[in-house]
């Protein structure tokens, strides 16, 4: 099936550091989303991006959608040690009920 | 607002034994559901979907079942489990194709 291809798999930093990470596709997509998830709990949604070229924040947090649609990136700016987690990348193509996903970027901050 | 309802949080059943997952959501009307297994805390993926009532679609061959009695509810089951059935089962919901999906705590399942 369709696949994402996450990179980097984990992140080792320092607190107050940035961290960036993205998503590549060898296919179109007119979704993309970000996802966090903390230990023993589901992922929660950090951003979502609708239109190729869109940049958008929310807090310490900035992700794009590839010019392509087939890539996006997400940062995070000013870590911190609640920053700690799996961070997913999502993408849903036309005509498709399903989300495709990466298989996760497992960050630590370090205090 | 919509909430998405998931349980039990956590399970341990030998192998064999049946198993019944319950989701349920408020706040929406006609969600698509879905099923996604994670093992080993990373990976999602996913069993199941339905669209709308009694319509479910399998991902994956495997040991389980999924069925949608009500507009809101989505069971997972199994008639026998196996030891690879354990891991973290996560239910989610999405208002409409295109739309961000919105997940549940998870049931930890451990078989054994």
């Amino acid at each position: 099936g369709q696949q994402l291809n996450q990179s980097p798999q984990s992140m080792f930093i320092q607190e107050g550091e940035d961290v960036s990470m993205n998503c590549t596709s060898s296919s179109i997509f007119n979704t993309w989303l970000w996802y966090k998830q903390d230990p023993g709990e589901g992922p929660v949604l950090l951003i979502a991006l609708y239109k190729a070229g869109e940049l958008t924040s929310n807090g310490r947090l900035t992700a794009q959608f590839g010019i392509t649609r087939k890539d996006s990136f997400l940062n995070i700016s000013a870590s911190i040690p609640s920053d700690v987690g799996i961070y997913f990348c999502a993408g849903q193509q036309g005509g498709s009920e399903k989300l495709v996903f990466g298989k996760g970027m497992k960050l630590t901050v370090n205090p | 607002s919509q909430t998405i309802h998931q349980w039990p949080a956590t399970l341990v059943q030998p192998v064999g034994s049946p198993l019944s997952l319950e989701c349920t959501v408020e706040g929406t009307s006609n969600p698509n559901l879905y099923w996604y297994r994670q093992a080993a805390g990373r990976g999602l993926q996913l069993l199941f979907y339905s669209v709308g009532i009694g319509q479910i679609s399998s991902e994956v061959p495997q040991n389980l079942s999924a069925s949608r009695p009500q507009d809101r509810q989505f069971i997972l089951s199994s008639k026998k489990l196996l030891l690879s059935d354990s891991g973290f089962y996560l239910c989610a919901w999405t208002s409409r194709r295109y739309s961000p999906l919105h997940f549940g705590n998870g049931t930890r399942l451990t078989v054994t």
